[in-house]
């Protein structure tokens, strides 16, 4: 079955600094692999995907997602932090069986001004 | 812009009781889901549908069931309300996967108390 692993539970950052928040996956077959985000009281917001291509990924609000096969990861980066990436965050990995997603535990992350 | 809306944003209810959580999309999509959030498991698949009046257990179906009549509107029933029930329910919808777009979208959750 399909999985994510998010390791660290909090990321606390100083704004400015760069950020990553870290995600390995286990699938068999090639993984399609997403990054969300949920600000207080609210849903979870689309961030970025990765199907094929580069393993770059650019997404929304300036972030940006490695994918590394051989490491089995898909970290979540930013250049510069800002108070307002203040967020939970959680990877998803989607599962072939049926068209569902399966979701990380999340990472809460914390920019400090 | 995808629209997924819920029909609570909070809700209180008491032991016993028969819950219903609607949730409504914009965007013609085939899928909708609903999950719960809790501290520390993350999302939860409770039920997930991809079709009018077509319904998949999720992964903790147990105490709930859901209802789809119409395309854009998927419900969930809690059929007698239990306090390990209080979490955040989300709902979201995605395309079908032949159209090769696989995101989910979501809406703004429903928090459910019960007490």
């Amino acid at each position: 079955a399909q999985s994510v692993a998010q390791p660290e539970d909090q990321v606390n950052v100083a704004e400015g600094n760069p950020l990553t928040v870290k995600c390995t996956y286990s699938v068999s077959g090639n993984p399609y692999l997403f990054w969300y985000v949920q600000y207080p009281n609210r849903g979870l917001q689309f961030l970025l995907k990765y199907i094929t291509g580069d393993n770059l990924v650019k997404g929304s609000y300036g972030f940006e997602a490695e994918f590394n096969k051989s490491q089995t990861s898909f970290h979540l980066k930013k250049p510069s932090a800002l108070v307002s990436d203040s967020a939970l965050y959680f990877c998803a990995v989607r599962d072939y069986s049926f068209q569902k997603l399966v979701f990380g535990t999340g990472t809460r992350l914390l920019v400090s001004p | 812009d995808v629209k997924v809306t819920q029909s609570s944003r909070y809700l209180v209810k008491r032991t016993g009781e028969k819950v219903f959580l609607e949730c409504v999309q914009d965007m013609d999509h085939e899928n909708m889901f609903w999950y719960r959030q809790d501290p520390g498991l993350g999302l939860r698949l409770i039920y997930f549908s991809y079709d009018v009046k077509m319904k998949e257990k999720g992964d903790i179906p147990e105490g709930y069931s859901v209802s789809r009549e119409k395309k854009e509107r998927f419900s969930l029933i809690l059929e007698s309300a239990s306090t390990n029930q209080t979490s955040m329910y989300l709902c979201a919808s995605s395309r079908s996967a032949g159209q090769g777009s696989y995101e989910q979208y979501f809406g703004p959750g429903t928090r459910l108390t019960v007490t």
